[in-house]
């Protein structure tokens, strides 16, 4: 079956960076988007950008620009979410997400089971 | 960017009820929007794509309409399993923004 499996937890630094990874599975890798989102506790869902795995073409959220590095390696089927300059603001569940249309965006289906990353000195 | 407003943000119904959640775009995204249920320490998870078509799996007592800037989510009839937080996402433009969301839990 379609599935993401993403990396374990991360405890960061403020200041520091973390790059967290998405595996994906059951498909064929290249054809759908992949969108990040994170959830800082007991907030919303917040989206941060997306990525075409084929070319690697990206889109990113203005508040998460100079931050944010998503790329893919169609070799290893995985995606990378990068985001530098961490501050306790960051602290949150991330994401990956397929969409569920070839191409397309229509909806996000499957998810990754979320990466919690904690900021803190 | 486009903000997605959903209301009621708290919703208290019991088992049995009719539930209907409200999301508004600031402006038209035609039928580009998705609606997620999450539950605690869970990944969220699609319901509805294109405002109104339901995702593979998804029990029939869910059904969406809308387009434009006003979009609903409707519960038939509450099951145990249907309290947790809804969210809906604009697709039309980026940012891909999400509402803010709706918890729904028992009264």
């Amino acid at each position: 079956q379609v599935q993401l499996v993403q990396s374990g937890a991360e405890v960061k630094k403020p200041g520091a960076s973390v790059k967290v990874s998405c595996r994906a599975s059951g498909y064929m890798f290249a054809t759908n988007y992949i969108q990040w989102v994170r959830q800082a506790p007991g907030q919303g869902l917040e989206w941060m950008g997306i990525i075409n795995p084929s070319g690697g073409r990206t889109n990113y959220a203005q508040k998460f620009q100079g931050r944010i590095t998503v790329t893919s390696d169609t070799s290893r089927r995985t995606l990378y979410m990068e985001l530098s300059s961490l501050t306790s603001e960051d602290t949150a569940v991330y994401y990956c997400a397929r969409d569920r249309e070839v191409r397309k965006v229509s909806g996000l289906d499957p998810w990754g089971q979320g990466t919690l990353v904690t900021v803190s000195s | 960017d486009i903000q997605l407003t959903q209301s009621p943000s708290f919703l208290s119904a019991s088992v049995g009820d009719r539930v209907t959640i409200t999301c508004r775009a600031s402006q038209a995204i035609a039928s580009y929007l998705a609606w997620y249920q999450q539950k605690p320490g869970k990944a969220p998870n699609l319901l509805i794509y294109a405002a109104s078509t339901l995702q593979t799996g998804v029990p029939s007592r869910f059904s969406g309409s809308g387009s434009g800037t006003e979009f609903t989510l409707t519960i038939s009839s509450l099951q145990p399993e249907d309290f947790a937080a809804y969210y809906c996402q604009q697709l039309y433009t980026y940012p891909y923004t999400f509402g803010q969301g709706t918890k729904l839990d028992i009264k």
